[in-house]
């Protein structure tokens, strides 16, 4: 069954623009994590929050994590052309298995 | 570079071929898995392997075959595929199956005629 769920599913702004993606998941989780995945090519970890944690940062990017609300969202600061890509949200409710939403395309215009 | 190499990077195979996806991780991990990618829809997990154990069947037809000789090793093996199983098979690979991050790699693109 999909747990995750991104909203909005296509996103398009301006270079220099914020970039926020969010994602809504049905059961517990132990960690969920956000992935970047350019036009048919592999998935590339971007950052991953636990379930006690309620935000994190890596460089431009900022995630938070709202367990009573099973959301969370993924922030890109000072968009650049080259963030352009799908962006994905997977939960971990354990046993090894990472299920992951249908993504937002994010189009990043120079 | 992701650490995780699949080959081939694109296939084209009849509906009454045999053909093999393959997957190599050069990072140590124990946990590897097979995601299939179709067009506007979510990754679905198909297999879950553990040190060469397979713990995990999403309820994947039986013409998809998965072999995991060692734990840097994972192929999946395709028989009498359907226009349908065209899609990106993506691999992917981390530390253990309870775990932190995945590592993918680039994918085969695979076309069923």
């Amino acid at each position: 069954s999909q747990q995750g769920e991104e909203d909005p599913q296509a996103l398009s702004i301006q270079e220099g623009e914020n970039a926020t993606m969010n994602c809504s998941y049905k059961t517990s989780i132990n960690n969920l994590q956000w992935y970047r995945q350019n036009s048919g090519r592999g998935l590339v970890h971007l950052i991953l929050i636990r379930s006690n944690e309620r935000e994190k940062h890596s460089g431009r990017l900022r995630v938070t994590l709202d367990t009573s609300k099973k959301s969370s969202s993924l922030l890109i600061t000072a968009s650049r052309a080259a963030d352009t890509a799908s962006y994905f949200c997977a939960t971990d409710a354990g046993g090894g298995k990472l299920i992951f939403g249908q993504g937002t395309e994010l189009s990043v215009k120079p | 570079e992701t650490g995780v190499t699949q080959t081939p990077r694109h296939l084209v195979m009849g509906m009454t071929n045999k053909k093999s996806l393959k997957c190599e991780q050069h990072l140590g991990h124990n946990a590897m898995y097979w995601y299939k990618q179709s067009a506007k829809k979510p990754l679905e997990l198909m297999f879950v392997y553990s040190l060469e154990e397979r713990v995990e069947n999403n309820s994947v037809p039986s013409r998809f075959s998965p072999e995991c000789p060692n734990s840097s090793h994972l192929f999946l093996h395709l028989h009498t595929l359907q226009p349908e199983d065209s899609a990106l098979y993506l691999c992917a690979s981390s530390q253990d199956r309870g775990f932190a991050e995945a590592f993918f790699g680039q994918g085969t693109r695979l076309t069923v005629v």
